[in-house]
């Protein structure tokens, strides 16, 4: 079990171009959650895959974001022309698949992203 | 809508005195708890849940929680603090399977504690 992980760790771009994000869940948990974290606050969810199966997405998710999870392992997450605004804390956490569906999320170290 | 309320953003202790950092929530139904812990440049760490039964939860690091269902709290609590255990401690909800949000952490706005030597 070697843990979530993250790549970038660090990403700094300017205004108006794309960036992608990438998480390796631990192996074998079968959900993937992505959420955001700004300075101060609690982590806010953005979206959840189970297997390839995106089942949800947050309103905080625009349509200049976009996630995918091909094949059920890694995900990514892209942000398309992005705003200052978008300058956050990216987190990445998976979960196994549990009967009784009360399974804690593992999360990675988070990617921090800032957006000059 | 889930909700999760941490009413301290810091809470302070001395070192061998014991804690407590409050959460309340608000959800339909039975709800699922958690508690994470965050150090600097790190990330959360899972530390305990509550999801039915007993009403006091024992997690990692000699941390439990209760769960007070009549006053829709889960309060973290530790008997002897430690220096280490020095972080930012998040409270997060989750609603019973089922439900269209099943896979959805709802996350406090996080309490810094800091215990003295």
């Amino acid at each position: 079990d070697t843990g979530v992980s993250q790549n970038p760790r660090h990403k700094i771009t300017k205004r108006g171009q794309n960036v992608t994000f990438r998480c390796d869940p631990i192996s074998e948990h079968n959900r993937l959650y992505w959420y955001r974290q700004t300075l101060g606050q609690g982590p806010e969810f953005l979206t959840y895959f189970q297997n390839e199966a995106q089942l949800e997405k947050s309103r905080l998710l625009s349509d200049r974001f976009s996630a995918e999870r091909p094949k059920g392992s890694f995900s990514t997450l892209e942000i398309q022309r992005t705003e200052q605004g978008d300058s956050a804390m990216y987190l990445c956490a998976s979960s196994p698949r549990s009967g009784r569906a009360g399974g804690e999320q593992y999360f990675g170290p988070g990617t921090r992203l800032t957006v000059t | 809508a889930q909700s999760v309320a941490q009413p301290e953003d810091q809470v302070n202790v001395a070192e061998g005195n014991p804690l407590t950092v409050k959460c309340t929530y608000s959800v339909s139904g039975n709800p699922y708890l958690f508690w994470y812990v965050q150090y600097p440049n790190r990330g959360l760490q899972f530390l305990l849940k509550y999801i039915t039964g007993d009403n006091l939860v024992k997690g990692s690091y000699g941390f439990e929680a209760e769960f007070n269902k009549s006053q829709t709290s889960f309060h973290l609590k530790k008997p002897s603090a430690l220096v280490s255990d020095s972080a930012l401690y998040f409270c997060a909800v989750r609603p019973p399977a089922g439900g269209t949000s099943y896979g959805k952490l709802t996350f406090g706005q996080g309490t810094i504690l800091t215990v003295h030597p």
